[in-house]
């Protein structure tokens, strides 16, 4: 039972317009999520995260929306740029030392 | 500054041989330590998780085994490996406050 799911395994974008990466989870017991940023053969490197109480993070070219209601969380990158080309996962948290479930991850190309 | 290492970087073993991955953290006490494994195709699943020295977590049943020798050092092990095994191994630390994990550069296992 896949408790995060990326559903849109790849997107591409042109440069310069805006990247939105969606993510839905079921569990109701998540209070934190984050996205990660992985390039090939590297490990992830943590981008943003939104707290449970927040609808909104923004950080940079970086915006973080969540929809508690529809259990739905969304990355928006404007303007997109060559260099974010990657795989981004969504993960989030219940809390606690055991860790974050992550969903499969969406291959982000832009395209120039 | 904290950092974590991994390694070795890449490793191709055959089947039934045995397996030590090892990672460390520095700048960082008392860290929470994770081991990760990224399958082709597939998400980052959760293999095990530490909380303090000799305190090991297993989220999944398999031939593999963690253990925490000191503080800031993690290691993977298997007596045997099969060929499922293969596979994106990631290490990740955080401090249990803010839910945000690191990670280190991974190891690509090829089991042969």
């Amino acid at each position: 039972d896949q408790q995060v799911k990326q559903n849109s395994p790849s997107l591409s974008v042109q440069e310069g317009r805006i990247s939105i990466l969606n993510c839905d989870y079921t569990n109701s017991m998540f209070d934190y999520f984050l996205w990660y940023k992985k390039y090939p053969a590297e490990g992830p490197t943590f981008l943003i995260s939104i707290s449970s109480i927040k609808d909104k993070n923004e950080d940079g070219r970086f915006t973080v929306f969540l929809n508690k209601s529809a259990k739905h969380l969304s990355l928006h990158i404007v303007p997109s740029q060559p260099g974010d080309s990657a795989v981004y996962f969504c993960a989030a948290s219940g809390g606690g030392a055991d860790g974050l479930t992550f969903g499969k991850g969406t291959h982000l190309i832009i395209q120039p | 500054s904290q950092t974590i290492h991994q390694w070795p970087a890449t490793l191709v073993q055959p089947v039934g041989s045995p397996l030590s991955l090892e990672c460390t953290v520095e700048g960082t006490s008392n860290p929470n330590l994770y081991w990760y494994r990224q399958a082709a195709g597939r998400g980052l699943q959760l293999l095990f998780y530490s909380v303090g020295i000799g305190q090991i977590s297993s989220e999944v049943p398999q031939n593999l085994s963690a253990s925490r020798p000191q503080d800031r050092q993690f290691i993977l092990s298997s007596k045997k490996l099969l060929l499922s095994d293969s596979g994106f191994y990631l290490c990740a630390w955080d401090v249990g406050t803010y839910y945000e994990q690191y990670f280190g550069p991974g190891t690509r296992l090829t089991v042969t």
